[in-house]
């Protein structure tokens, strides 16, 4: 099975900032990545598919990048709104993993 | 509008069973892959099962292998979840969720809100 590994476990950072989540797989998955946000008691939202193509209604502060096993996650100016847990995923195989999830706080 | 709504939770003593049902609503249900994905309490995000559009293929979990089937009836826009052998640590919210595909690169673009499982004797 692929693992997908996020760092950090969580972060802290403050409204206005730029952040990154990495996304490592254990094997090459091509551009087979998608991120995903979840607020509290809500359902996930996807984000990111194909490493770096936007889903159509989400903000372009939201970008992707990478290719093969390292992929990357960033918010070019952090929003109120944009404190949530944020999950990569992986699509290559039919076993579609997700990485553990990266919480995103306010400092 | 296109919707997804979970149910058939609830509390089943381990070793049991349970069946979960996903009704679609607002799109054209027979032509997308559909997925489970679950998350226990104050954890992460765990894939679970899919299947493709027909019904024909499936793929699961290793957790759930053996022990879960997934089904669909086309003609009711219904996903379903059976569930057996149950264990604690199956307890989770259990969400449905549709897979698009564009260019080859399957996203799940649609979920539910959700259905609680707990495994509890």
């Amino acid at each position: 099975d692929i693992q997908m590994t996020q760092s950090p476990s969580s972060l802290s950072a403050s409204v206005g900032d730029r952040v990154t989540i990495t996304c490592r797989a254990s094997q090459s998955i091509s551009n087979y990545l998608n991120w995903y946000q979840q607020k509290p008691g809500k359902a996930p939202k996807v984000l990111i598919y194909a490493a770096s193509s936007l889903q159509s209604g989400v903000p372009s502060r939201f970008s992707g990048s990478g290719s093969g096993t390292d992929f990357t996650l960033t918010i070019s100016s952090l929003q109120p709104e944009d404190f949530a847990t944020y999950y990569c995923q992986q699509s290559y195989s039919a076993l579609y993993t997700f990485g553990q999830g990266t919480k995103l706080e306010i400092k | 509008e296109v919707q997804l709504v979970e149910s058939g939770g609830g509390l089943v003593q381990p070793g049991g069973s349970l069946r979960l049902s996903c009704a679609a609503s607002g799109f054209t249900f027979s032509s997308y892959w559909m997925h489970w994905v679950r998350q226990a309490p104050g954890k992460g995000l765990v894939w679970v099962s899919r299947i493709n559009s027909d019904g024909t293929s499936t793929s699961y979990a290793d957790s759930v292998k053996g022990r879960f089937t997934i089904s669909r009836d086309n003609a009711k826009n219904t996903l379903y979840l059976q569930m057996n052998t149950l264990r604690a640590e199956d307890t989770a919210v259990y969400y449905c969720a549709r897979a698009t595909v564009t260019m080859y690169y399957y996203y799940m673009d649609v979920w539910g809100k959700g259905t609680t499982v707990t495994v509890s004797s």
